[in-house]
């Protein structure tokens, strides 16, 4: 069972354009997630990160929105660099006391094309 | 440096062996988490250490998989009799007790033969 999914193994776009990756999830309880950038033969690297009390985050040039009722989260990138290039992994958690255990998703390779 | 550690960074093994995998969270951190990431698949959860609680071990794929924490810091995760689908590279993340951000280590990399 798959509870947080993303659907598009990969995505390539122009460089200077807006990046979207998409993130959706099935357990109704998840109430933070996170964005992460994988980097090959590296750790993940945080990114980015909401609440479900919000609907947007924003962090320079990433942007993070949560549509609850719909269960889905996207995270944008604009505008994109070369550099961005990598795989984006979105995680969902629930809380309790205050830590989280996170379920990854199966990530998204971005080709940024200069 | 302050981040967290693992090691070792690669380790070649022959099918039926004994692996130990070693983390070294960021001091202070009370959440200590194991992921996997199989050859072009995703991130998929292990196990989860949160302070002196029992840890949550409904990610751990068969009963040859274990992991301890000892003195709510470093952590080792056993594979016995490692089979070939255990190849991949196994992450550890810890996390401060009132934040959600994970910050991962480099990973390990095992590969059986």
């Amino acid at each position: 069972d798959q509870q947080v999914k993303q659907n598009s193994p990969s995505l390539s776009v122009q460089e200077g354009r807006i990046s979207i990756l998409n993130c959706d999830y099935t357990n109704s309880m998840f109430d933070y997630f996170l964005w992460y950038k994988k980097y090959p033969a590296e750790g993940p690297t945080f990114l980015i990160s909401i609440s479900s009390i919000k609907d947007k985050n924003e962090d320079g040039r990433f942007t993070v929105f949560l549509n609850k009722s719909a269960k889905h989260l996207s995270l944008h990138i604009v505008p994109s660099q070369p550099g961005d290039s990598a795989v984006y992994f979105c995680a969902a958690g629930a809380g309790g006391s205050g830590t989280y255990k996170y379920i990854f998703g199966t990530g998204t390779r971005l080709k940024v094309l200069a | 440096g302050a981040g967290v550690s693992q090691s070792p960074s690669n380790k070649v093994t022959e099918k039926g062996k004994d692996v130990e995998l070693r983390c070294d969270p960021i001091s202070g951190h009370t959440a200590l988490y194991w992921y996997r990431q199989s050859l072009g698949q995703g991130l998929e959860f292990l196990i989860y250490f949160q302070g002196n609680s029992a840890p949550d071990k409904s990610g751990l794929p068969s009963d040859r998989f274990s992991a301890e924490r000892t003195g709510g810091s470093v952590s080792t995760l056993t594979i016995q009799r490692t089979q070939q689908e255990d190849s991949a590279v196994y992450l550890c993340a810890s996390s401060p007790s009132n934040t959600g951000e994970l910050f991962f280590g480099e990973g390990s990399r095992l590969t059986v033969l």
